[in-house]
């Protein structure tokens, strides 16, 4: 079963305006990290937050961390037509020795209309 | 430094065929993982190498295989194809040091079995 699941799972936007993509996961984690990926190419790391972390910021990127809800969000601000792609979040297990063990959501599919 | 790369990027095969898929790590990377997508299971673990040792396996049946050379290149080898295993593959290759390292996927290999 899936790890992580995102919210919504697609999403339509203007340029300039922000998008909010979500994730929930179901068991404890040391890190969490975002992909992205356009049209079925490869995945683009794109952010990680540790577990001790609440919040993280690169560039126009946002995310959040809780823990506590198992939940973690990704804002992008003055979004551009080359964000359109699909978002996933990636989790580990939480153990030491799997943490290359990704396990990934279904993603959210971003489209920024010019 | 160049990039993960994947041989080859599309591949076209019957039932009851085999199929070996290889990418290559950036240079210094030792660790390789292995994904599976599918338009209806989303991103899936398969495997992970390390020093020409698997770490890692996801929950795929033993007809899924793969191994690493001293050079840290890897090859995933599938038997017996069968229509669901039509997919873009995936390869991530990662530093493996110390604390968790982010991942870096190649552009992926397209298998369509017929």
């Amino acid at each position: 079963s899936q790890q992580g699941e995102e919210d919504p799972q697609a999403l339509s936007i203007q340029e300039g305006e922000n998008a909010t993509m979500n994730c929930s996961y179901k068991t404890s984690i040391n890190n969490l990290q975002w992909y992205r990926q356009n049209s079925g190419r490869g995945l683009v790391h794109l952010i990680l937050i540790r577990s001790n972390e609440r919040e993280k910021h690169s560039g126009r990127l946002r995310v959040t961390l809780d823990t506590s809800k198992k939940s973690s969000s990704l804002l992008i601000t003055a979004s551009r037509a080359a964000d359109t792609a699909s978002y996933f979040c990636a989790t580990d297990d939480g153990s030491g020795g799997s943490n290359y063990k990704l396990t990934f959501g279904k993603g959210t599919l971003l489209t920024v209309n010019p | 430094k160049a990039g993960v790369t994947q041989t080859p990027r599309y591949l076209i095969k019957t039932r009851g065929q085999q199929v070996t898929l290889s990418c290559s790590p950036i240079s210094g990377h030792r660790s390789v993982s292995w994904y599976q997508q599918t338009p209806g299971q989303g991103l899936q673990f398969l495997f992970e190498y390390f020093s020409e040792t698997q770490r890692n396996k996801g929950n795929f049946p033993g007809r899924f295989s793969g191994r690493q050379f001293s050079n840290s290149r890897s090859e995933m080898n599938v038997s017996t194809l069968e229509l669901g295993d039509s997919a873009l593959y995936l390869c991530a290759s990662s530093p493996r040091t110390g604390a968790y390292n982010e991942q870096f996927f190649g552009p992926g290999t397209r298998l369509t079995v017929l």
